[in-house]
């Protein structure tokens, strides 16, 4: 089946710090990734959605400046969170879209867990 | 009010119980319609898509209402294993979630 990985699983920051999740299509190629973030206890709340060499769409009332997204081949997305706060601290989860496919085909990755202190 | 809402929870219920989940939806323009299960701290899983004709996996039923915008899912003859947070997902360009419904069986 589709493989999609992400590193690192997770990480603990200092507060101001900027954090890179990559997400990563181990065997199929994904026009499409998708970065959700989930807090304890609630619900995957869509971030953003980024195309292959095109800018990322934000969902309303994430910052775009903030958490920058980077979908710079067909295997590879990044989401850097910059100047991190400890109300970033989250799970934050990576999904990917073969091209072509329909949305019964996202692959979701593991997450990683970012703890800001 | 959330685009897509599900029962509280948690349920706790014994092996072998069944158990059902229930979800709703605001935006008639969505397309498709998802059961996932995630575990703790682990990214969730594709359970089953949901049919307006219902379909069943094995122990498992999903239904889909259009009309009442409503989305159901049966678990028969419930296992330990079973035990996870069950989230539905609805699809209209892009996938939404509900909160999810914690579900816990005891031996």
């Amino acid at each position: 089946g589709a493989v999609v990985s992400q590193h690192p699983s997770w990480v603990i920051c200092k507060s101001g710090t900027s954090v890179k999740i990559e997400c990563r299509s181990l065997d199929f190629q994904a026009t499409t990734m998708f970065w959700y973030r989930q807090f304890p206890k609630q619900s995957l709340m869509l971030m953003a959605t980024s195309n292959e060499g095109s800018k990322a769409t934000y969902e309303q009332g994430v910052e775009k400046d903030k958490f920058l997204i980077n979908h710079a081949s067909l295997t590879l997305s990044t989401l850097t969170v910059t100047s991190a706060h400890p109300e970033d601290s989250s799970f934050y989860i990576c999904s990917a879209r073969p091209g072509g496919a329909d949305y019964n085909e996202q692959f979701f990755g593991p997450g990683t867990r970012l703890t800001v202190l | 009010r959330k685009e897509v809402e599900q029962d509280p929870g948690p349920f706790n219920v014994p092996e072998g119980a069944t158990v059902a989940f229930n979800c709703t939806y605001s935006n008639s323009a969505s397309q498709s319609f998802f059961w996932y299960r995630q575990d703790c701290r682990k990214e969730p899983k594709l359970l089953m898509s949901v049919y307006s004709s219902g379909n069943e996996d094995g122990r498992f039923t999903a239904q889909l209402n259009r009309a009442s915008q409503y989305i159901s899912l049966l678990i028969r003859d419930s296992k330990l294993s079973d035990s996870a947070t069950y989230l539905c997902a609805v699809n209209r360009g892009k996938l939404i979630f509900g909160q999810g419904t914690e579900l816990s069986v005891k031996p």
